[in-house]
């Protein structure tokens, strides 16, 4: 699975949309870009993923370049309840059975 | 909506004890997963299975043991808890052929004194 480097941490004002990077320069082109938040106390929860397209549903946009060496998450409209810890995986569709999550970049929604 | 339940959110056991913790999912899913969480190590794969009865050792399977005797029901076993076995648990499930979307129980904190 590529290395992915995302920033430690971010803040965001309620209310904005908030613009979440993932560096993956060493993306091969069948790996996929993923991404999931945990909430404090809580599991993990899938967000959205992508190959190449951009794609949006009902939780955010996910914004890849157009030669996928980075991503970009984003919460149109940012509440407090999306202060969590936000994960970019890449990996290849169905390999394997694992997440390897990483470290995230955690999420401050001030008001 | 996917539910993934653990049998606990909290649990304290002693040094050499046996441990079972828990985990049902309600959507017939194929696949179960048990994660620890551990700060500044992200979550590890301790063990999964794929099918009823089915298991695959995931990065971190030493110390633990898991069964799954019905589909919606993973059990993950520390057959004599230790203290480096002190940790955030983490279930997830997922559709045999989507296992990038995985949902997750909400974990269960055991420590181990």
């Amino acid at each position: 699975d590529a290395k992915t480097t995302q920033p430690t941490s971010m803040d965001c004002a309620e209310g904005r949309a908030a613009n979440l990077p993932c560096n993956h320069s060493t993306i091969s082109g069948n790996e996929y870009v993923y991404w999931y938040r945990q909430i404090h106390s809580q599991g993990p929860q899938y967000i959205i993923h992508g190959l190449k397209n951009n794609e949006t549903n009902e939780m955010a946009s996910l914004i890849i370049t157009e030669d996928r060496k980075s991503s970009t998450l984003i919460l149109p409209h940012a509440t407090l309840r999306d202060t969590a810890v936000y994960y970019c995986i890449v990996r290849v569709s169905n390999s394997g059975y694992a997440l390897n999550f990483g470290k995230g970049t955690s999420l401050l929604v001030t008001p | 909506d996917v539910k993934v339940t653990q049998s606990s959110r909290y649990l304290v056991k002693r040094t050499g004890e046996k441990v079972f913790l828990e985990c049902v999912q309600d959507m017939d899913h194929e696949n179960m997963f048990w994660y620890r969480q551990d700060p500044g190590l992200g979550l590890r794969l301790i063990y999964f299975s794929y099918d009823v009865k089915m298991k695959e050792k995931g990065d971190i399977p030493e110390g633990y043991s898991v069964s799954r005797e019905k589909k919606e029901r993973f059990s993950l076993i520390l057959e004599s808890a230790s203290t480096n076995q002190t940790s955030m648990y983490l279930c997830a499930s997922s559709l045999q052929g989507i296992s990038y979307e995985q949902y997750f129980g909400p974990g269960t904190r055991l420590t181990v004194t």
